[in-house]
């Protein structure tokens, strides 16, 4: 059967700091990745989402950016952080796109 | 471009009550609809999704959803609530090429 990771769970993190969240899949091949945000008391915003290795899409303009070195990893970066990138994160991952998507169980990120 | 409404931010019902969650999407083309639910700090879970077929689609842990294309709605019912079902709930909407998710309804149980 197919899993989801994410780590870490949990982050606190200083404004102007480096960032980096991962994501693998297990038990499937060649899925279509998501990464989400989402702030407090709000909804789920679609960061990035990528295809196949390193085919990425950016959905908004940001001080993030993602990559996909491997077929079922998916990695959330920034070089430095903002206040106001503080949420939680979810990684999701679809057979093709458009179809369900598995998600994983998120990373909370505080920057302070 | 496909999107979802979700009527309400908060809904509150009492144990054993009916719930009903309120989906209402705009699509360009026959969409796949789904109910996802968020437990607190956790990711989402699939409730139930239509595609084709039969409009009454049953999910997970009692829930369904009706699929009527001439209301644009696909809201989620339950006949009686549980304490367990607190929790945030998200209808998507696909063109099968993106899927659009609503702001979520958060779900409240009273004793």
């Amino acid at each position: 059967s197919q899993t989801i990771h994410q780590w870490p769970a949990t982050l606190v993190q200083p404004v102007g700091s480096p960032l980096s969240l991962e994501c693998t899949v297990e038990g499937t091949s060649n899925p279509n990745l998501y990464w989400y945000r989402q702030a407090a008391g709000r909804g789920l915003q679609l960061l990035f989402y990528s295809v196949g290795i390193g085919q990425i899409s950016s959905e908004v303009p940001q001080n993030l950016s993602a990559s996909r070195p491997q077929d079922r990893q998916f990695i959330l970066s920034s070089k430095k952080l903002l206040l106001s990138d503080s949420g939680f994160y979810l990684c999701a991952w679809s057979g093709r796109r458009g179809d369900e998507q598995f998600f994983g169980p998120g990373t909370r990120l505080t920057v302070l | 471009a496909q999107s979802v409404t979700q009527l309400g931010s908060h809904v509150s019902v009492s144990e054993g009550a009916l719930v009903l969650l309120r989906c209402n999407y705009s699509s360009s083309v026959p969409p796949y609809l789904f109910w996802y639910v968020q437990y607190p700090n956790q990711g989402l879970q699939l409730l139930l999704k239509y595609t084709t077929g039969a409009t009454l689609v049953k999910g997970i842990n009692g829930f369904e959803a009706e699929f009527k294309k001439s209301e644009t709605s696909f809201h989620l019912t339950k006949p009686s609530a549980h304490m367990s079902d607190a929790a945030e709930y998200f209808c998507a909407v696909s063109d099968y090429n993106d899927m659009r998710f609503g702001a979520g309804t958060r779900l409240t149980v009273k004793p």
